[in-house]
C-alpha cells in the first residue's frame, strides 16, 4: 500500500495522559499536513511541514500539542495532558511540491482519539 | 472560514446522476474549485478540481459557471458506495510558496438510495 498511513487507527486514553500519533506520508511527498475533525464538522487545519520544517501552525494548536517531522519523512503529533475536548479524528495528508506546482493532498484513514 | 456554501444533505436514486451544487460567490481569480468526499470513518478523498473550464475524470464531472460564482459536481451513475459527505473547497493556486491548506466547510451528505 503506497498511500498515507496513520497509526494507531484508534486510541482511548484517560484524561491527563499523553498520546502520540504517527503519520507516514506517500514516500516522495515533501509536504505533510495535520488536520483535526470533530463529529459533524469538516476537517480543520492544524499544521503543516515542508520537508522537516514546520511552516505554519493554526491557533487551534495549543501549547499541549506538538508536531515533528525530524527527517522529512514520517511525522508525529503529540498531545500532552489530554482533555475530553481533544476527542476527535486526527487526519494526516501529504502532497508533492515540485517545479512550482503542488499536487492534490492525499489523506490517511485517520486516528480516532477518545479521551475518557 | 469556508468560502463555499453547500446544501447539508441530498438524496439520489442508485443509477441516476447526482448533481451536487456549490456556491462560491467570493471566489478570486487565482482560486481553484476543489471537490473531496469523505466516506464514513475514512479520510477525505480527492475527486476533481478546476479553475474555469469544465473538467471530467473517471470519477466525476465538474461544471463551473461562467462567472465562477458557483459550480456543480456530477456523479453520472451514482452507486451505494458513493454515499458520503462531499466537500466543495476553494483553494489558491499554489506555486510551491503558499501553505495551500484546505479549508473545509460542513459539506453535503449525499445519500444514494437503492
Amino acid at each position: 500500500d503506497t498511500g498515507v498511513s496513520q497509526d494507531p487507527r484508534h486510541k482511548i486514553t484517560k484524561r491527563g495522559q499523553n498520546v502520540t500519533f504517527r503519520c507516514d506520508p506517500i514516500s516522495e511527498h515533501n509536504r505533510l499536513y495535520w488536520y483535526r475533525q470533530t463529529l459533524g464538522q469538516g476537517p480543520e487545519f492544524l499544521t503543516y511541514f515542508q520537508n522537516e520544517a514546520q511552516l505554519e501552525k493554526s491557533r487551534l494548536l495549543s501549547d499541549r500539542f506538538s508536531a515533528e517531522r525530524p527527517k522529512g519523512s514520517f511525522s508525529t503529533l503529540e498531545i500532552q495532558r489530554t482533555e475530553q475536548g481533544d476527542s476527535a479524528m486526527y487526519l494526516c495528508a501529504s502532497s508533492l511540491v515540485r517545479g512550482g506546482s503542488n499536487t492534490e493532498a492525499f489523506f490517511g484513514q485517520g486516528t480516532r482519539l477518545t479521551v475518557v | 472560514d469556508a468560502k463555499t456554501t453547500q446544501p447539508p444533505s441530498m438524496d439520489c436514486a442508485e443509477g441516476r446522476a447526482a448533481n451536487l451544487p456549490c456556491n462560491h460567490s467570493t471566489i478570486s481569480g487565482n482560486e481553484y474549485v476543489y471537490w473531496y468526499r469523505q466516506i464514513h470513518s475514512q479520510g477525505p478523498q480527492y475527486i476533481i478540481h478546476g479553475l474555469k473550464n469544465n473538467e471530467t475524470n473517471e470519477m466525476a464531472s465538474l461544471i463551473i459557471t461562467e462567472d465562477r460564482k458557483s459550480s456543480t459536481l456530477i456523479l453520472p451513475h451514482a452507486t451505494l458506495r458513493d454515499t458520503a459527505v462531499y466537500y466543495c473547497i476553494v483553494r489558491v493556486a499554489d506555486y510551491g510558496g503558499a501553505t495551500n491548506k484546505l479549508i473545509f466547510g460542513t459539506g453535503t451528505l449525499l445519500a444514494v438510495q437503492p
